[in-house]
């Protein structure tokens, strides 16, 4: 079975000001990762993912996220925020021999001026 | 040109109820899928299909009925209302043949019983 623990459920944070959002999984087989983003009223937006390969990868909108193996973790960054930036974050994995998608309980980054 | 729609974005009915969600994909892809956010903002899978066949079915109670008439579509029908179904259901489509493709979301049918 899979789970993906997002500790912080707010992330309050300045204009301009780097961030990090939290992830960690817990998996027995192997797992593709993933950060969704939701604006409010909207569907899910992918901003990156990752397969295999580079251990750092980059998204949309400046993000970027790191997977580490042996921490289990999948940190999402971005070096200086906007306003724009204020929505709900998700962090989800995907077992390698399956379509589904497991989530977390989301981050809401709250961006202020 | 919208890649995933789901028609009607709100819904307010009452307990006992039936209600239908309908969700089209134009991206060409062969696998959707339903899920539901709570309150909370959890996200669940529900059902998915590929090519029209079941493919997952997460223990969701059988008043809940997706029905694919062609891999572009899968529809959501809903029988008995009660309040705890109250959430925003979320249609979602990929590919398949190459796993780890992400999932495209349409933006949600919010269900609200009174």
């Amino acid at each position: 079975a899979q789970s993906v623990t997002q500790l912080d459920s707010q992330v309050p944070v300045f204009e301009e000001a780097p961030v990090e959002l939290r992830c960690n999984y817990s998996s027995s087989v192997s797992v593709y990762l993933f950060w969704y983003v939701q604006y409010p009223n909207q569907g899910l937006q992918l901003l990156l993912k990752y397969l295999s390969g580079s251990t750092l990868v980059k998204g949309i909108n400046g993000f970027e996220a790191e997977f580490n193996k042996s921490q289990t973790s999948f940190h999402l960054r971005k070096p200086s925020v906007h306003i724009s930036d204020t929505a709900e974050y998700f962090c989800a994995v995907s077992p390698y021999n399956t379509d589904k998608l497991i989530f977390g309980t989301g981050t809401r980054l709250q961006v202020f001026p | 040109d919208t890649a995933v729609s789901q028609t009607p974005k709100y819904l307010v009915t009452q307990m006992g109820n039936d209600k239908s969600i309908k969700c089209e994909q134009n991206l060409g892809h062969d696998t959707m899928y339903w899920y539901k956010q709570d309150s909370k903002k959890f996200l669940k899978i529900m059902f998915s299909y590929n090519n029209k066949e079941l493919i997952i079915n997460e223990t969701v109670p059988n008043r809940f009925s997706p029905k694919s008439p062609d891999k572009a579509h899968l529809n959501l029908h809903i029988n008995s209302l009660e309040l705890g179904d109250s959430a925003v259901y979320f249609c979602a489509s990929s590919q398949t043949g190459a796993l780890g493709q992400p999932q495209h979301f349409g933006d949600g049918t919010r269900l609200s019983i009174l």
